[in-house]
């Protein structure tokens, strides 16, 4: 069993929709989650980052985090066509230590 | 200029052949990483190092090697190329603390053929 497991999707939505994101993980160590977004022919980089359980919002995107459940979520409201990539949820054991990476979900937002 | 500049773009190389992929950043951080990306396995961890001194074995290092010139470069070599190394390689790099994220490069697509 991966220790992160994300659907890879692919997931169309139409402009305007709330998408969905989520991740499970199997090790209750973990306290840092964090989503990265990217985009086609780029390196991933970092879009929310969050500690331990609790909702964290950044304009249209809230992140969301249930330790009890090992589980993540992370949702994009009012989607553009300009959200569409490729997210990858990541999580780390403490603040100064490597991340692990889910597969990422490739998401198209249709005009 | 990028923060994280990664040399060659794009390779093709032949089984059993030797070849290293580069990295260089501006960012100024004392930890890089190599990963690798493949479909449906997302990014796996190849090395990594904290500082100049220090080289960690990430999860998949069979096959590969590193070096760490300096603070801002960080190649990876893979000794004798095959096939089931294709994929895209990202160098990254971090502070300490996670908050601000890691710093990818553009990455560099590989074939083995």
């Amino acid at each position: 069993q991966k220790e992160v497991e994300q659907d890879p999707g692919p997931l169309s939505v139409p402009e305007g929709a709330i998408v969905s994101l989520n991740c499970t993980y199997s090790n209750s160590a973990f306290q840092y989650f964090m989503w990265y977004r990217q985009y086609s022919r780029k390196g991933p980089e970092l879009l929310m980052y969050t500690y331990s359980s609790g909702n964290k919002e950044d304009g249209r995107f809230t992140a969301q985090v249930d330790k009890s459940s090992k589980y993540i979520s992370l949702f994009i409201r009012d989607s553009q066509p300009s959200d569409s990539a490729t997210y990858l949820c990541a999580m780390s054991f403490s603040n100064d230590y490597k991340l692990s990476f889910g597969a990422g979900t490739t998401v198209t937002v249709r005009a | 200029d990028a923060d994280v500049t990664q040399t060659p773009r794009n390779r093709i190389t032949k089984t059993g052949k030797r070849i290293m992929l580069e990295c260089s950043q501006t960012k100024g951080h004392d930890r890089m990483y190599w990963y690798r990306q493949d479909p449906g396995l997302g990014l796996r961890l190849i090395y990594y190092s904290f500082d100049v001194k220090d080289i960690n074995k990430g999860e998949i290092s069979d096959g590969y090697s590193v070096s760490r010139q300096a603070q801002a470069k960080f190649s990876l070599s893979l000794e004798s190329a095959i096939p089931n190394q294709t994929a895209l390689y990202f160098c990254a790099t971090s502070d300490t603390g996670l908050g601000y994220g890691y710093t990818f490069g553009s990455g560099t697509r590989l074939t083995v053929v």
